[in-house]
């Protein structure tokens, strides 16, 4: 059974950081690419990044380019978001999702996590 | 990346059949076929429903159907059912290697 966990989530200030970390299992993690989306309080989805099975493509939503860091460890099934200089706009719902494509990337979503509460306040 | 358009509610009668539509432009929705659903009940993590445009995964009900014209994708749901009760985001690949979804669609079920 594919499986999901974040981890990491809290309470952070304006102008700190945070990572995020998900756990994969019931699948080979290093033949998909995997993905950050977020849902703020009461609102839609919004895609964060992703990261291609080999770490070799990576790529932002304009929001967070610059201050958000993907990465995965194949070794470990983990995915990993490095977040710095977080504002009151990050707070959301992070969930870790798995890309459908096995050795490519399609952008489709077929496995999520439960998600992680990331609030940004002072 | 502007997120696709989808009306903010929809609803109907058990039994009948409603449409969500999902637009978007030549460079995400109308470029590609990598345009997919998602259902998301509340406090519940997302699900997909559709992928490919009009692709079901294994375990989702034949009741839920899509397509695909010019920049426009959508989602039908026939023989509607109360559980259908929730939120549909469509989504699409687009031209920047990047992913973007609408702006969600409450279904009502009356």
């Amino acid at each position: 059974e594919v499986q999901l966990v974040e981890s990491g989530g809290g309470l952070v200030k304006p102008g700190g950081s945070l990572r995020l970390s998900c756990a994969a299992s019931g699948f080979t993690f290093s033949s998909y690419s995997m993905n950050w989306v977020r849902q703020a309080p009461g609102k839609g989805l919004e895609w964060v990044s992703s990261i291609s099975s080999s770490s070799s493509y990576i790529y932002y939503a304009d929001s967070v380019k610059g201050r958000f860091t993907i990465s995965r460890d194949n070794a470990k099934n983990s995915l990993y978001l490095q977040m710095n200089s977080l504002r009151a706009e990050d707070t959301a719902v992070y969930y870790c999702a798995r890309d459908l494509g096995l050795l490519y990337s399609s952008s489709q979503l077929d496995y999520w996590g439960q998600g992680t509460l990331v609030t940004v306040s002072s | 990346q502007s997120a696709l358009t989808q009306p903010a509610s929809v609803s109907g009668s058990p039994g009948q059949s409603i449409t969500i539509s999902c637009t978007g432009t030549s460079s995400d929705v109308g470029g590609y076929n990598y345009v997919s659903w998602y259902q998301q009940h509340p406090g519940k993590a997302p699900k997909l429903m559709i992928y490919d445009v009009s692709n079901r995964p294994s375990g989702v009900s034949n009741r839920f159907s899509g397509s695909k014209s010019g920049n426009t994708a959508s989602l039908t749901i026939s023989g509607l059912q109360a559980e259908d009760e929730a939120d549909y985001y469509c989504s699409s690949y687009t031209s920047s290697s990047t992913q973007v979804f609408g702006g969600g669609t409450k279904l009502t079920v009356l």
